[in-house]
């Protein structure tokens, strides 16, 4: 089965650009989606189809996806972003849903 | 206003049965593949069940396959996950979430229901 990788935990100090990345064997030929889940809370799509953002997300969101890596970009990181982070996608070989096993975004 | 609310979580023996409910509201259940998903204590996201906009094609995850059944009430715009066979495994929040196709992101997701299997 499909499996993507993403790291355990990314820090970065507010104000700082923080990337998180997914990775996937030719994950760049297939669709992303990104979920911020924050504790305590369900997750919400804040990315889909690798560069599409919801219109209730904040444009500091952005997507990307080529290769053998999809990545989540966040500029302009504040402490409300702090939350765990999903990549997901749909395998059609298989019929399954994969998701990524979570980053920890942590704002020092 | 677009919702969905799941309901029928609880403490279970293992071996047991329960069945959640996923009542919806502000969309038409029919028009979109819904979708069960879940997360035990402290783990992420594990996809487990999908259900077809027509309701005639459902997958499932290898985990729970056999044992979980998805289902759907047009008339009461609600999505059911009927579990046997429950494993204390199975202990997790499950969440039901709405997509427009098997491609798609998931773009509502209810609040959760706890589901734990003990003896």
């Amino acid at each position: 089965s499909y499996v993507l990788t993403q790291p355990p935990s990314v820090s970065v100090a507010p104000g700082e650009t923080a990337k998180i990345t997914c990775g996937g064997d030719n994950i760049g030929t297939k669709s992303v989606h990104w979920y911020q889940q924050r504790p305590g809370q369900a997750p919400v799509l804040v990315i889909y189809y690798d560069t599409d953002r919801p219109s209730e997300i904040p444009a500091r969101f952005s997507g990307s996806n080529s290769g053998n890596t999809a990545t989540l970009t966040i500029r302009r990181v504040a402490a409300d972003d702090e939350a765990d982070y999903y990549c997901q996608l749909w395998d059609s070989s298989g019929d399954y849903v994969v998701f990524g096993g979570g980053t920890k975004l942590t704002v020092l | 206003q677009v919702r969905l609310v799941e309901s029928g979580g609880g403490l279970v023996k293992p071996g047991g049965s329960l069945r959640l409910s996923c009542a919806t509201s502000g969309f038409i259940i029919t028009d979109n593949y819904m979708t069960w998903i879940r997360q035990a204590p402290g783990k992420g996201l594990e996809w487990i069940s999908y259900l077809s906009q027509t309701g005639d094609t459902k997958y499932y995850a290898d985990s729970v396959k056999g044992r979980f059944t998805i289902s759907r009430d047009n008339a009461k715009n609600s999505l059911y996950l009927q579990m046997n066979s429950l494993r204390v495994e199975d202990t997790a929040i499950y969440y039901c979430a709405r997509g427009y196709s098997y491609e798609d992101a998931f773009d509502i997701w209810g609040q959760g229901t706890m589901v734990t299997v003990s003896s």
